[in-house]
């Protein structure tokens, strides 16, 4: 089994911030990895695939980047609507493993 | 629009059984694997299970397998869960989520979720 680990737990950060999320993958997993926002009381939401592909209706802010085992979810300027809990996914095998999320909370 | 709408969760005493079912529209169901993803309360995402676009391919989480199955009615656009063997750790919040391929590919849309409770 993959297993997948976020950085951090938990990030607080000021609208306009930059906030940078990290996911890494025990053993590579290619570009095969998504990033899904959850916000309070909601279903997930996906945001991006294939590591860099942001989904469909997912503003500019949202980037990512990496392949292999080290990946990055970056949110350019954050809104105050960017509160949530981020999970990463690896579809590269399965079972299919979601990290254990990072909680952003915006001051 | 895709919709996907879970029902069938509830309250079930350790050991019970339980079937969840997902009903689809707004998309072509037989074109796309489904996936079942839990959130157990206050925790993060656990997938359960996937079955492909056609129901010949299932996959499960080993903390499910032999104890959970999943299957789909492509005729009624809904994809199901039987729960057997219940235990208290299984209480959750079940998604049901549609690929965006034939097999393994993302979950890009999710219903809102039905709890399920195991407790005597």
């Amino acid at each position: 089994e993959i297993v997948v680990t976020q950085s951090p737990a938990t990030l607080s950060l000021s609208p306009g911030e930059r906030a940078t999320l990290s996911c890494r993958a025990s053993q590579s997993v290619s570009s095969y990895l998504a990033w899904y926002q959850q916000k309070p009381g909601q279903s997930p939401r996906l945001l991006m695939y294939d590591a860099s592909n942001r989904a469909t209706g997912i503003p500019v802010r949202f980037s990512g980047s990496g392949s292999g085992t080290d990946f990055t979810l970056t949110i350019s300027s954050l809104e105050p609507e960017d509160c949530a809990v981020y999970y990463c996914l690896q579809r590269s095998s399965w079972p299919r493993t979601f990290g254990q999320g990072t909680k952003l909370e915006i001051k | 629009e895709v919709q996907l709408l879970e029902s069938g969760g509830g309250l079930v005493q350790p050991g019970g059984s339980l079937r969840l079912s997902c009903g689809a529209s707004g998309f072509t169901f037989n074109n796309y694997a489904m996936t079942w993803v839990r959130q157990a309360p206050g925790k993060g995402l656990e997938w359960v299970s996937d079955i492909s676009a056609s129901g010949g391919g299932t996959f499960y989480a080993d903390s499910v397998k032999g104890r959970f199955t999943i299957s789909r009615d492509n005729s009624r656009n809904t994809l199901y869960l039987q729960m057997n063997s219940l235990r208290a750790e299984d209480t959750a919040v079940y998604y049901c989520a549609k690929g965006d391929q034939v097999l393994g590919g993302y979950f890009d849309y999710w219903g809102q979720g039905t709890l399920v409770t195991v407790s005597s």
